[in-house]
């Protein structure tokens, strides 16, 4: 099986500060991997597809980059709505769907 | 636009079988490139994918969970179920039902999703 890590788990960051939170692939997956933004309570929200494309709507200061085993997911100036939980997942055409484990933000 | 809307008991015994279904509004269950998936979070912990299924009645499922596990779709409803049995208190969670986008290849994200339903395994 694909084991998914980011590191971070958890920061602290200053409004305005850049943010960058990475996840990692146990085996190289290409660039088959998405982001997404949880909030509390709230069902996850896809901010980035296919490593490094925005989603539509998804504001431009969201950006992701990387590609076999290892990737980036930076917010370039933080913003207090950017308050939650942001996770990784890769996919492949077994198929197999996994979550990385999950980088908390928050407002210093 | 497409919601997505999770229902079912929110309480089920132990060794019982969890139900769930799905239902879909703003669009046919049936049209475009989509599957459709059920994903789970136990509280305070990450995502756990659980199965998708296509229209066609085309299934795939977490391996950790396929002995347990049935997805099925009634397209006249546009809805889509999840059945799980033989459930412990480590089946608590919150349950989502998400669309799965394919945009080429086996390229896929979930781009809609339920408000999630918990569920609680407990006598």
């Amino acid at each position: 099986d694909i084991q998914m890590t980011q590191s971070p788990s958890s920061l602290s960051a200053s409004v305005g500060d850049r943010v960058t939170i990475t996840c990692q692939a146990s085996q190289d997956i290409s660039n088959y991997l998405n982001w997404y933004q949880q909030k509390p309570g709230k069902a996850p929200k896809l901010l980035i597809y296919d490593a490094s494309n925005l989603e539509t709507g998804v504001p431009s200061r969201f950006s992701g980059s990387g590609s076999g085993t290892d990737f980036t997911f930076t917010i370039s100036s933080l913003q207090p709505e950017d308050i939650a939980t942001y996770y990784c997942q890769q996919y492949d055409n077994l198929p197999r769907r996994t979550f990385g484990p999950g980088t908390k933000v928050d407002i210093k | 636009q497409v919601q997505l809307q999770e229902s079912g008991p929110g309480l089920v015994k132990p060794s019982q079988t969890l139900s769930l279904t799905c239902t879909v509004s703003g669009g046919s269950i049936s049209s475009g490139s989509y599957y459709w998936s059920w994903i789970r979070q136990p509280a305070g912990k990450g995502l756990e994918w659980i199965g998708r299924i296509y229209t066609s009645g085309s299934t795939n499922y977490n391996p950790s969970l396929k002995s347990r596990v049935t997805i099925s779709v009634d397209t006249s409803k546009n809805q889509f179920s999840l059945k799980l049995s033989s459930v412990t208190a480590a089946d608590t969670a919150v349950y989502y039902c998400a669309r799965e986008e394919l945009t080429g290849d086996w390229r896929s994200h979930y781009d809609y999703w339920g408000q999630g339903t918990l569920v609680t395994v407990s006598s």
